[in-house]
């Protein structure tokens, strides 16, 4: 597809359980994002994916969470034992290299409800 | 680290007139800006950058100006529409590749 691609786009888990969000980037697209947004907050990030290197695993907020991005295009997010204040949108975004700018395109989220 | 912020969580305008959105920014080393523009319900939308090495770019009803001595830029609209409605963000980056992003100034545009 033309843009970044992501599934689920609403998801709804019970307290505990394990969820996987899948991203879809831009074909080409050698840089992968995964921020989170919570209601009506800013964009917090979390994992960065360049090409072949280690990802920059940084921005996670506990061991509960991990990432993987497999041929260096498609990337799961995946949290463990989900507690409610997981609930928040995962956004995932894609750029080309640096050279082109940094300016990273996001997809629609995933929209992940802890109840 | 770096932090962004913006000054105004939430803007009313009314249909027509001119809108500025300001951001803040703390890391001088950033050299690499964006706005996005988030509707309810979606991702991200690119908007328009701008690097340090400029001080203002316009595109389409859109201006972007940097002011690097104050960590500052600011997004103006004009003839702003019920159509611009929508969550603005201002992102900086520098250095690292990692875009950090403000927490976002709610446009309310009037008819």
């Amino acid at each position: 597809g033309a843009g970044v691609s992501q599934s689920p786009s609403n998801k709804v888990t019970e307290k505990g359980k394990d969820v996987e969000l899948r991203c879809d980037p831009i074909s080409g697209h050698t840089a992968l994002y995964w921020y989170r947004q919570s209601l009506g907050q800013g964009l917090e990030f979390l994992i960065y994916f360049q090409g072949n290197s280690a990802p920059d695993k940084s921005g996670l907020p506990s061991d509960r969470f991990s990432a993987e991005r497999t041929g260096g295009s498609v990337s799961t997010l995946t949290i463990q034992r989900t507690q409610q204040e997981d609930s928040a949108v995962y956004l995932c975004a894609s750029s080309p290299d640096r050279e082109a700018g940094n300016t990273i395109y996001f997809g629609e989220g995933s929209w992940l409800t802890v109840v | 680290g770096e932090s962004v912020g913006l000054h105004l969580p939430t803007l009313s305008v009314q249909e027509g007139d001119n809108s500025i959105i300001n951001c803040a920014y703390s890391n001088s080393a950033s050299d690499y800006f964006i706005w996005y523009k988030q509707e309810s319900g979606k991702g991200p939308q690119f908007i328009i950058d701008i690097r340090s090495n400029m001080d203002k770019r316009q595109g389409q009803r859109v201006t972007v100006l940097l002011n690097k001595t104050v960590k500052h830029l600011s997004l103006q609209i004009a003839a702003t529409q019920p159509g611009d409605s929508a969550v603005y963000f201002c992102a900086a980056s520098g250095g690292s590749y990692i875009p950090t992003f403000g927490r976002g100034t709610s446009l309310i545009v009037h008819p």
